[in-house]
């Protein structure tokens, strides 16, 4: 079976640019969250999603980000315009049930110049 | 400042001695608390998930110990190998905020021959 799959691994646009990152669930998953870890820092949560709806964005830094689930099966977050301080790693997890385990993807590093 | 600190930040171990990671968490309402295995690049990995009326919990070689009295949980690393040699990450939720995990910074772990 598949793991959560994130593309892309790696993208590195210069300020005042867009970036789309994807995540792909595990199949059956309903639950899925947006995570990015800033440099030096920890892991910090941005939004989670059950099925196509946003249950908790709270995490979300402002609206230059914008996430979207269509269909409830994968999702996409948007960095619109990006900022340097936007660099980091973005990652996705997907749990079947909450609270349950969650499975990461390897990430999706987002490099802004 | 953060909600779940970890000690220490990081430390070298020789092949096949045992090691413990202390993690200390603020969170409440607790929900659960979580022990993921992070390799250089690659997504975090589950350990161990226990809830407030587990106190140990053991996968394989890793043993979680929680104390949520004292709102403390340790990881202890039996019999290292190399492979062992990675980011270990304390993370905490609160209840009804399932998504919203709290990470702590993490304990990088090299082993070495």
């Amino acid at each position: 079976e598949a793991g959560v799959t994130q593309f892309p691994s790696h993208s590195v646009i210069e300020k005042g640019q867009t970036v789309t990152l994807r995540c792909d669930p595990i199949s059956g998953h309903d639950n899925l969250y947006w995570y990015r870890r800033v440099m030096g820092k920890e892991i910090k949560f941005l939004l989670h999603f059950v099925k196509e709806s946003k249950q908790d964005e709270s995490g979300m830094p402002n609206n230059r980000f914008l996430a979207e689930r269509t269909g409830g099966t994968y999702s996409t977050l948007k960095v619109q315009p990006a900022e340097l301080e936007d660099s980091g790693v973005y990652f996705c997890a997907s749990s079947q049930v909450t609270p349950g385990e969650l499975f990461f993807g390897e990430g999706s590093r987002l490099t802004v110049l | 400042k953060n909600q779940v600190e970890q000690s220490p930040q990081s430390l070298i171990i020789l092949e096949g001695k045992n090691c413990t990671l202390q993690c200390n968490y603020t969170v409440s309402p607790f929900s659960n608390l979580r022990w993921y295995k992070q390799d250089t690049g690659r997504g975090p990995v589950s350990l161990t998930i226990m809830t407030f009326s587990e106190n140990t919990k053991s996968n394989g070689r890793y043993t979680a110990t929680l104390d949520a009295d004292t709102k403390q949980s340790s990881l202890h690393i039996t019999a290292s190998q190399l492979s062992d040699s990675a980011s270990y990450i304390c993370v905490v939720s609160a209840q009804g905020s399932w998504g919203k995990l709290q990470f702590g910074a993490g304990t990088q772990v090299v082993v070495t021959p």
